[in-house]
């Protein structure tokens, strides 16, 4: 029943290593976002992705790259990973730009 | 610029009301939002604010908005253990990214 699901919760690997976050949503919204919170809470957006295209891209590296194989997935790839990549990241969706957005339950991601 | 500001801690007696107050310096967004987190949770959409309403009330909650200050306030009525989170209001400032607050830590006193 979880309307936008993530996976793993937890992600635990050493710096240089490269792996992927993924995030599911049934609720047949159009759009979805990528977000990353730091450890003082700070939440700052990273993609927006409408319909399978990318519409933001908030200058985030580009060792990170989102990919949307279709309007109800948005995964997260990250390459070659740093101390500074740890954080949780939360992946939302919406029905469409300007509408209110919904989250999951995020994916702690911690560089050994 | 696109700036949203919150204080960072609140502590309330249980049963009292606690408000939450939150400033931007943009006002072109469509919705305003606030958002709750639990320790080691994910965001919960709490409730949100169409820009030309100046009032919503949802059973406990009650979300008042001044556009002329640029205030947005989350007043939460009898304030029970379970209200304990980091409460985080967000505007989208007319575009499709939402902007967050730094967070406020809502602390339960018994």
């Amino acid at each position: 029943d979880t309307a936008v699901s993530q996976t793993p919760k937890y992600l635990v690997t050493q710096m240089g290593n490269d792996k992927s976050i993924k995030c599911e949503q049934n609720l047949g919204h159009d759009t979805m976002y990528w977000y990353k919170q730091d450890s003082k809470k700070f939440l700052k957006i990273m993609f927006s992705y409408n319909n399978k295209e990318l519409i933001i891209n908030e200058t985030v590296p580009n060792r990170f790259s989102p990919k949307s194989p279709d309007k109800a997935h948005l995964n997260l790839h990250i390459n070659s990973l740093e101390l500074g990549d740890s954080a949780v990241y939360f992946c939302a969706s919406s029905p469409g730009s300007n509408q209110p957005q919904h989250f999951g339950d995020g994916t702690r991601l911690s560089i050994l | 610029g696109e700036d949203v500001e919150q204080s960072l801690f609140l502590s309330v007696r249980e049963g009292d009301s606690s408000v939450i107050n939150c400033t931007y310096t943009d006002s072109s967004s469509t919705y305003l939002y606030w958002y709750k987190q639990e320790p080691g949770a994910g965001l919960q959409l709490l409730t949100y604010i169409f820009s030309n309403m100046d009032m919503k009330q949802d059973q406990r909650l009650t979300v008042l908005l001044n556009k002329k200050d640029k205030h947005l306030s989350l007043r939460i009525a009898d304030t029970q253990t379970g209200d304990s989170a980091i409460y985080f209001c967000a505007e989208n400032f007319g575009n499709e990214k939402l902007t967050f607050g730094t967070g406020t830590r809502l602390t339960i006193i018994p």
